[in-house]
């Protein structure tokens, strides 16, 4: 199967300043590469995903790049707020069962401090 | 309102007691999922189900069972549970070209 590695595993940043979270993955196959936030006690919630004809994609303060001959693919977060705090797990499916079956990363605890 | 709910949230049991946990969707999705989180590893696929009476394993299947008799349930079963199987887990269900939707969790002690 396909193995996700994400990094850092903790990343604190100032309010207004910029994160960005870095995945890699192994299988070259791999076509849909998803962001999922974490709240605490809560279940992931997608924010941002990206198919693999594509290079780059924004959503307001958020973005995520894709480098398909490197095999790696980041979060960009801009501007950070408090709310922004959580946990982020890259993932990564594979066809055919494509975005039903994930395989995740090993997540990052963002922290923003006010 | 859209959601996937889990039932129960919390549960401590014992080595050997056979348990379900409950899952369903209001959202008539196909693809239906079961993960368990653990620190440092992330979110693993137990299992998942492309549509009813069609499932699969997913990354750690040993230890537990599903079924899909219904579109919108997918119950996760552990026969024996052990300590090992203490984690929480996520039911998930989707269209299946897109957006996984997670439930709450369900964060299981096997004693």
């Amino acid at each position: 199967g396909e193995n996700v590695e994400q990094h850092p595993s903790t990343l604190s940043v100032q309010e207004g300043d910029s994160a960005v979270i870095k995945c890699t993955y192994s299988d070259s196959a791999s076509n849909y590469f998803p962001w999922y936030k974490q709240e605490l006690g809560k279940g992931p919630q997608l924010i941002i995903d990206i198919r693999s004809n594509v290079g780059e994609k924004k959503d307001q303060r958020i973005a995520v790049t894709l480098n398909k001959t490197a095999k790696h693919f980041s979060l960009h977060i801009t501007e950070t707020q408090p709310e922004d705090s959580a946990v982020y797990f890259c993932a990564a499916s594979i066809p055919p069962t494509g975005a039903n079956n994930l395989f995740f990363g090993t997540g990052t605890r963002l922290t923003v401090i006010p | 309102e859209a959601q996937v709910t889990q039932n129960p949230r919390y549960l401590i049991t014992v080595t050997g007691k056979k348990l379900t946990v409950t899952c369903s969707q209001n959202m008539n999705h196909e693809y239906m999922s079961w993960y368990r989180q653990d620190p440092g590893l992330g979110l693993r696929q137990i299992y998942y189900s492309m549509n009813v009476e069609v499932t699969d394993k997913g990354d750690v299947p040993e230890g537990y069972k599903v079924s899909r008799k219904e579109k919108r349930n997918f119950p996760l079963i552990l026969e024996s549970p052990s300590p090992n199987q203490t984690s929480l887990y996520f039911c998930a269900s989707s269209w299946g070209s897109g957006e996984q939707f997670f439930g709450p969790g369900t964060r299981l002690t096997v004693l």
